[in-house]
């Protein structure tokens, strides 16, 4: 039961490198976000994706872009990447409109940009 | 805008002393609560939830949480902690057919032996 598997779960990149991070869930949710988690700071929302075919700004979005590829799959890509951008992201998923309760997230992603 | 507030950063205490861990929320409307835990370095893993009925609700490994609407509160409790325990402890809101849900600064519980 594999729930939320998000790859890589270690990356170091050099400052202006671009990369994707990847994630898929296999539990059939319609709902799919992206949160970064900084000391001090909890875990803030990059962005989401309601259903196929959508997505949304959170709360920092700047830096990124997303793309639902299709119901399973929820990409973030950092096309260049700053210092301050390191963090550890996690993707999450979840149902979908009034069964929309709690989040199931991944393993997440330790990011450092030198 | 809905916002929570964890009121400890830190929060040190023996091996089998009682904790508290303390969340508030702000809401104009009615709101589904959760705690989340976080042990190291691993993902977030549902505690409990609160989405209506009972206030007093009961989460996996001994740990409960009540919800108290006149204090917008959602405090964490657990009657005796154990070493493995020790964890980040998240508090998060999201009202009722919403998207988003909205997390607290975090509360890194340590347990001393």
């Amino acid at each position: 039961n594999a729930g939320v598997t998000q790859t890589p779960k270690f990356q170091v990149l050099k400052t202006g490198q671009s990369m994707t991070l990847q994630c898929a869930q296999d539990m059939n949710h319609n709902s799919m976000y992206w949160y970064r988690q900084d000391p001090g700071m909890g875990l803030r929302l990059i962005y989401y994706s309601a259903s196929e075919g959508t997505t949304d700004k959170g709360e920092v979005p700047n830096g990124y872009n997303v793309s639902r590829l299709n119901k399973r799959e929820f990409s973030l890509r950092l096309e260049s990447a700053a210092p301050s951008q390191t963090s550890v992201y996690f993707c999450a998923s979840s149902e979908a409109g009034q069964r929309n309760t709690e989040a199931f997230f991944g393993q997440g992603t330790r990011l450092t940009v030198v | 805008a809905q916002s929570v507030t964890q009121l400890d950063s830190q929060v040190p205490v023996f091996e089998e002393a009682p904790v508290e861990l303390r969340c508030n929320y702000s809401s104009s409307v009615s709101v589904y609560l959760f705690w989340y835990v976080q042990y190291p370095n691993q993902g977030l893993q549902l505690l409990l939830k609160y989405l209506s009925g009972s206030t007093l609700v009961k989460g996996i490994n001994g740990f409960e949480a009540e919800f108290n609407k006149s204090q917008t509160s959602f405090h964490l409790r657990k009657p005796s902690v154990h070493i493995s325990d020790t964890a980040e402890y998240f508090c998060a809101v999201r009202a009722p057919g919403a998207q988003k849900l909205v997390f607290g600064q975090g509360t890194r519980l340590t347990i001393n032996p």
